[in-house]
Formats: C-alpha cells, sequence, structure tokens
C-alpha cells in the first residue's frame, strides 16, 4: 500500500515567492494534518483537516500560511510569500476514520529553503 | 502547561546496550506515542500507549504509559546500528485530542 505522498521533496526558492506543497493522504483515511520541523521548535502542528474541512489551524503561524484540501485524496499548503525563517521540514500525515487522532502516518516531508 | 519535556537529547551507546529515554509532563495525555525518525524521513510510529499503566513491547523495544498520566518511557534492548535515528515522545491531549511532541532524542549506536 502506498504511504502518505508529498511533493516536492525539496523545493529552493527565493524570498518573496509563492511556494507550494502538496499532500496525498493514505486512501480511506479521513484526517490530515501538516507539520512544520525545524531544529530550534521541533515538531509543530500547523493544521489538521477532518473530512476536507479544517478542524484546528491554531498552529499556522501567520497569514502568509493557507492551506487547503479539495477532496479527499489531496492537500495543499501555500506560503505567499515565503520568508527566509520559513525554511523547515514540512510533513504532512493522515490517520484513519474512528475518531482519534492518535495514529497518524507520515509522509517522507518536503525539505523547503528559502534563500 | 502541556509541552512535553524528553530526555535525554542525544545519546552516544555502543552496539548491544540498552538504552532509555523519557517524556514528562505537568499535564496528563489520553495517549501516548513513540516515533522513530530516520535521516530524510518522516516518523514511524513504534508503539502507542492508551491506558495508564500500560506496558507494551514491540520486538526490543518497551514503552510504558505513567500511572500519573503525566510520563513514559522507552527502553530499547541490545541496541543495533539501525537503531540510530531520532526518537520522539507524542502525546495527545484530553480537552481536544491535539498531539505534543517532544523535543526528540537522538541515539547513536557506534558498532
Amino acid at each position: 500500500d502506498a504511504g502518505v505522498i508529498q511533493s516536492p521533496r525539496h523545493e529552493v526558492t527565493e524570498m518573496g515567492q509563492e511556494v507550494t506543497l502538496r499532500c496525498k493522504p493514505i486512501s480511506g483515511h479521513d484526517y490530515l494534518f501538516w507539520y512544520r520541523q525545524t531544529m530550534m521548535r521541533g515538531l509543530e502542528l500547523l493544521i489538521y483537516f477532518n473530512n476536507n474541512v479544517p478542524i484546528d489551524d491554531s498552529g499556522m503561524p501567520e497569514d502568509r500560511f493557507s492551506a487547503k484540501m479539495p477532496n479527499a485524496s489531496f492537500s495543499t499548503l501555500k506560503i505567499q510569500p515565503s520568508e527566509p525563517r520559513d525554511s523547515a521540514v514540512y510533513f504532512c500525515a493522515s490517520s484513519p476514520p474512528g475518531g482519534s487522532t492518535d495514529t497518524q502516518y507520515f509522509g517522507p516531508g518536503t525539505r523547503l529553503t528559502v534563500l | 502547561g502541556q509541552q512535553l519535556n524528553q530526555s535525554p537529547q542525544s545519546m552516544f551507546i555502543q552496539e548491544g546496550e540498552d538504552v532509555s529515554m523519557n517524556c514528562t509532563s505537568s499535564s496528563i495525555f489520553n495517549t501516548w506515542l513513540w516515533y522513530k525518525q530516520d535521516p530524510g524521513e518522516g516518523p514511524v510510529l513504534l508503539i502507542a500507549l492508551y491506558k495508564a499503566g500500560e506496558l507494551t513491547s514491540n520486538g526490543r523495544l518497551t514503552a510504558q504509559f505513567g500511572i500519573t498520566r503525566k510520563d513514559s518511557f522507552l527502553n530499547i534492548s541490545a541496541s543495533i546500528p539501525s537503531d540510530v535515528g531520532i526518537y520522539f515522545c507524542a502525546g495527545q491531549v484530553p480537552d481536544n485530542n491535539d498531539m505534543r511532541f517532544g523535543a526528540g532524542t537522538r541515539l547513536t549506536v557506534k558498532p
């Protein structure tokens, strides 16, 4: 079975550019999570969806960040405009239905570098 | 309040040695999870604990959900080189089911 798929795996961009990260959750999972990982702050939950609906976006750092889930098999995390401090590894994770968010399966991550 | 304190931050051990790491908090959690992250990859779930006092094993790994619900430990017995990586604890917050992650323990195993 395919796991969580993220693209691109690496992204290098210049400050001010728009960045779009993509995620395909595991088929049948109805929770989707976006995380950011940095050395300084560790793993931080940015936002999560249940049945394509954003449930908690309190972790989104600021208005430059936005996330969408137009259907059950696709989500995007967009940063516009990007800044050097956005450099991090961004993970997408999904969980199966059942009302619990504890069993999360992580994708391989997108390493973002903003110059 | 809901922060997880994971220790140690890093460990350098010899192959064959046992390893112990733990997470503590001043808050209680419903669920404790332990993940391992290899370089360039996402975290992979190792063990999930759902009840206070629960002790669960997965091969050479053993983890326990503290009786106070505020802590958990992970032990690795007879370490091998492929145990190298970063181990994260995570706890599920009771009131909203959000997950909180520890800062990680970086394990290095010398052959």
